[in-house]
């Protein structure tokens, strides 16, 4: 069946450097394609999303990217602060169904 | 603004019992779903209220079922609870003209013994 996924659970990166966050998607109905964070104790919290019809967008901070192509999203954060260690989730939706998260990826920021 | 509330915190029931979870939505927004989520997994889709009425609904069997109140508040009730119900409920609300940004409550964490 249809389902999003990621390619790592556990990321950890230097306070300072950027961050990789992988996610692999099946079905190419998805009109949106987004990104949450969800810290310890809290719900998620947007982040950014991304039309099916583009490639590329940046927020603070954040860029995602969409390769239809392989059917693949990535969230790049710049400059990673410790207030960035959290639980990354992607997610898409279709006009078909509300939102469908994957099983989400840890980061840890090392000072 | 206090955005998105929920409650209780946490809860603990027995088997075979009822549960009712209260949610209020962020202010002005008039969209409330329902997410569970299981430890170590991502948040799954349980329906959608919209003008009171349920709008989506995802892969949940009928034991649970919801209500959207006048003044955009929900309610989220598990019916003959299983040991499997054991989660973080997640209410989220948005406008309907909002495809993605879903303003999360912080949840509430159910256990089934």
């Amino acid at each position: 069946g249809e389902s999003v996924g990621l390619h790592l659970p556990t990321l950890s990166v230097q306070e300072g450097d950027n961050s990789i966050i992988n996610c692999a998607y099946s079905n190419s109905a998805s009109d949106y394609f987004i990104w949450y964070k969800q810290e310890s104790g809290k719900g998620p919290q947007f982040i950014i999303d991304i039309r099916s019809n583009m490639d590329k967008r940046q927020g603070q901070r954040v860029t995602v990217l969409l390769n239809k192509t392989v059917k693949h999203l990535s969230l790049q954060i710049a400059a990673t602060q410790p207030g960035d260690s959290a639980v990354y989730f992607c997610a898409e939706k279709s006009t078909l169904h509300d939102m469908r998260f994957g099983a989400g990826t840890r980061l840890t920021v090392k000072p | 603004d206090a955005g998105v509330t929920q409650s209780p915190t946490h809860l603990i029931k027995t088997r075979g019992q009822q549960v009712t979870l209260r949610c209020s939505p962020k202010s002005g927004h008039d969209t409330v779903s329902w997410y569970q989520q299981a430890l170590g997994q991502g948040p799954q889709f349980i329906f959608q209220y919209y003008e009171e009425e349920e709008r989506q609904r995802g892969n949940f069997p009928d034991r649970f079922s919801g209500h959207q109140f006048p003044n955009y508040s929900s309610e989220l009730n598990v019916n003959a609870l299983l040991l499997g119900d054991s989660a973080l409920y997640l209410c989220a609300s948005s406008f309907p003209a909002s495809h993605t940004e879903a303003f999360f409550g912080q949840g509430t964490r159910l256990t089934v013994v």
